[in-house]
């Protein structure tokens, strides 16, 4: 079975910091994978997705993923946060099958 | 389209009384799951469905839990008799397996409270 691991569990940053998030999952076959984020009180929102094609990936709100085959990678990026960034941030993967397996997830916060 | 929709957002309740949380999935979805979420043991699966039919509910706590899904449109997860301990959030998701198009929608939740 697949599994995924974000190794941070609470990130904290100042407004303007870069951020990466780590995200590793555990499966050889074909992938499809996810960052969902969680503001406070709220539910998970699909931040972005891969399937194929670039590695590159861009999300809403000026994030992006990086899929790196190699090292069964998906990191999370962002040049620059701002303080609405404060979330909870989840990783997931998908074997072309309907579940997908999420991550124990991310809490950033962002400093003003 | 309106998302997932799941109703109630908040429910109070006695212990010892039955709950029941109900989600309207995104239309054309053929997937449906239901997730709790604690700050003690954050995101977990309990049970999820393909076209209606359950396919894992090895998630589900015990027998106190039961979930169905009698057409497309529809679910419900059910507890009964309700504890203390299954205070918590309790969400919905719908997503597709078209065109490999399997990011979860998901509702906004039923914040259960078990007295």
């Amino acid at each position: 079975a697949q599994s995924v691991s974000q190794h941070n569990h609470h990130v904290i940053l100042s407004e303007a910091a870069s951020l990466e998030l780590g995200c590793n999952y555990s499966y050889g076959g074909t992938v499809n994978l996810f960052w969902y984020v969680q503001y406070p009180g709220q539910h998970l929102q699909l931040l972005l997705k891969y399937f194929s094609g670039d590695p590159l990936v861009k999300g809403i709100k000026g994030f992006e993923a990086e899929f790196i085959k190699s090292k069964f990678s998906f990191n999370l990026r962002k040049p620059s946060v701002q303080w609405s960034d404060t979330a909870e941030y989840f990783c997931a993967v998908n074997t072309n099958a309907g579940k997908s397996t999420f991550g124990d997830g991310t809490t950033l916060t962002v400093k003003p | 389209d309106a998302g997932v929709i799941q109703s109630p957002r908040h429910e109070v309740t006695e212990m010892g009384q039955e709950v029941t949380l109900r989600c309207k999935p995104i239309s054309g979805h053929d997937y449906l799951f239901w997730y709790r979420q604690t700050m003690m043991r954050g995101l977990e699966l309990l049970i999820y469905f393909n076209n209606n039919v359950p396919i894992d509910d090895s998630g589900m706590p015990e027998d106190r839990f039961s979930a169905k899904m009698p057409n497309a449109s529809f679910s419900t997860l059910k507890i009964q008799p309700s504890e203390p301990r299954d205070s918590a959030v309790y969400f919905c998701a719908s997503s597709q397996s078209v065109d490999r198009n399997y990011g979860y929608t998901f509702g906004s939740g039923t914040r259960l409270t078990v007295v």
